[in-house]
């Protein structure tokens, strides 16, 4: 089975101030790994993904995230937040082959202050 | 846009009564996913449909609970003898097909209280 940890449950930032949520899994098979937004009021959304390739993956709203294998991490970082980026975000892996679900991290909730 | 809906948005009952949450994909998704969303648990999976194949029941917490999916499409998720632990948001999503790298769609969710 795979499990992922989200160790900070509420980050504030004041706008335009870089941003990094942390998140680190475990599984004794390879996976694929994933965030997750959850914007005020509305359902989740996915905001970018690492399949393969470059370990690097960017969003289209300026987010990226990093898959580190040896440290079995995959941060998200955004150099200049914006208050609309005030949501919830979920860091997720599935297995590559055999089952199909996500196991989720219990969330973070970035707050951007004005 | 023709999202994930699902039905009621909330749900309120008495302990012991039974449940019914519904979930209607993306048209054209052949895999369909049930989680819930609980205070201090996270999302927690559920149960997974795949086309025809039979069901992965494994994230089910007790027999109290089963789902269904008609014609490939709709489903229900069922919740017999609701206990107050059952509080939660339930949420269903989509993907095109049963890789494990899609993008799964989610639906709004059903906030069930049980009383």
């Amino acid at each position: 089975a795979q499990s992922v940890t989200q160790l900070d449950s509420q980050v504030p930032v004041f706008e335009e101030a870089p941003v990094e949520l942390r998140c680190n899994y475990s599984s004794s098979v390879s996976v694929y790994l994933f965030w997750y937004v959850q914007y005020p009021n509305q359902g989740l959304q996915l905001l970018l993904k690492y399949l393969s390739g470059s370990t690097l993956v960017k969003s289209i709203n300026g987010f990226e995230a990093e898959f580190n294998k040896s440290q079995t991490s995959f941060h998200l970082r955004k150099p200049s937040v914006h208050i609309s980026d005030t949501a919830e975000y979920f860091c997720a892996v599935s297995a590559r082959t055999g089952a199909n679900n996500l196991f989720f991290g219990t969330g973070t909730r970035l707050t951007v202050i004005p | 846009g023709a999202g994930v809906s699902q039905s009621p948005s909330n749900k309120v009952t008495e302990k012991g009564k039974d449940v019914e949450l519904r979930c209607d994909p993306i048209s054209g998704h052949t895999a369909l996913y049930w989680y819930r969303q609980s205070l201090g648990q996270g999302l927690e999976f559920l149960i997974y449909f795949q086309g025809n194949s039979a069901p992965d029941k494994s994230g089910l917490p007790s027999d109290r609970f089963s789902a269904e999916r008609t014609g490939g499409s709709v489903s229900t998720l069922t919740i017999q003898r609701t206990q107050q632990e059952d509080s939660a948001v339930y949420l269903c999503a989509s993907s095109v097909d049963n890789h494990s790298g899609n993008e799964q769609f989610f639906g709004p969710g059903t906030r069930l209280t049980v009383l």
